[in-house]
């Protein structure tokens, strides 16, 4: 089966910019989403296709895939950033999920 | 803007059959841009994709569970459910349905419902 690793927590101060890895292999011949999932609530999508933002998700939010890796940067981070965060990319018709990172705003 | 709203039982009984609906309003099941999907969260745990359907009827599930789930789609009652059949402890999670941009393999799961918590215990 197909598998996306994620640094299980990053820690970022307020203001600072917070980098999320997401690595699997040909990566780069696939399109990565990544989600948002704070505590208690559904997950939102804030990237897909690599770099794309949907309508109403914040500038803050970049991606990027290259390589064996995709990255999910946060600029500026804010305290409501604080969450759970997964890529996802399609392999075989059917969606995977990473392992997830929980970003900390300390 | 589509709105998706799980429901379910709440508690099945190992062994038992779990059964969901997802009621989909502000939008239309039949659309051949959309899947329409179900995702779950085991307590304390990772996202896991369990399967979509497409306005066809057309399934795709996940190949760890492929052998107990159903979904299927009801164009009449705008709703889409989940079977999972056997189901054993390890099928407690939160159980979440989503729309599913994702049809050229490039968009994202941009409407989610809110979940419904499912535990298996007798």
């Amino acid at each position: 089966s197909y598998e996306l690793t994620q640094p299980p927590s990053v820690s970022v101060s307020p203001g600072q910019t917070a980098t999320i890895t997401c690595s699997g292999d040909i990566l780069d011949y696939k399109y990565v989403c990544w989600y948002q999932q704070r505590a208690g609530q559904s997950p939102v999508l804030v990237i897909y296709e690599d770099d794309k933002r949907p309508s109403g998700i914040p500038e803050r939010f970049s991606g990027s895939n290259s390589g064996k890796s995709a990255t999910l940067i946060i600029s500026g981070t804010q305290p409501v950033d604080e969450a759970d965060y997964y890529c996802q990319v399609w392999h075989a018709s059917a969606r995977v999920f990473g392992t997830g990172t929980k970003v900390s705003v300390l | 803007q589509a709105q998706l709203q799980e429901s379910g039982p709440g508690v099945v009984k190992p062994s038992q059959t779990l059964s969901l609906t997802c009621n989909v309003s502000g939008g239309s099941l039949n659309s051949e841009n959309y899947y329409w999907s179900w995702i779950r969260q085991p307590p304390g745990k990772g996202l896991e994709w369990i399967g979509h359907i497409y306005y066809s009827g057309s399934t795709y599930y996940n190949p760890s569970l492929k052998s107990r789930i159903i979904i299927s789609l009801d164009m009449s009652k705008s709703q889409f459910s989940l079977k999972v059949h056997s189901v054993t402890v390890a099928d407690t999670a939160v159980y979440f349905c989503a729309r599913d941009s994702g049809y050229d393999q490039k968009g994202g799961m941009d409407v989610w419902g809110q979940g419904t918590p499912v535990t298996v215990s007798s």
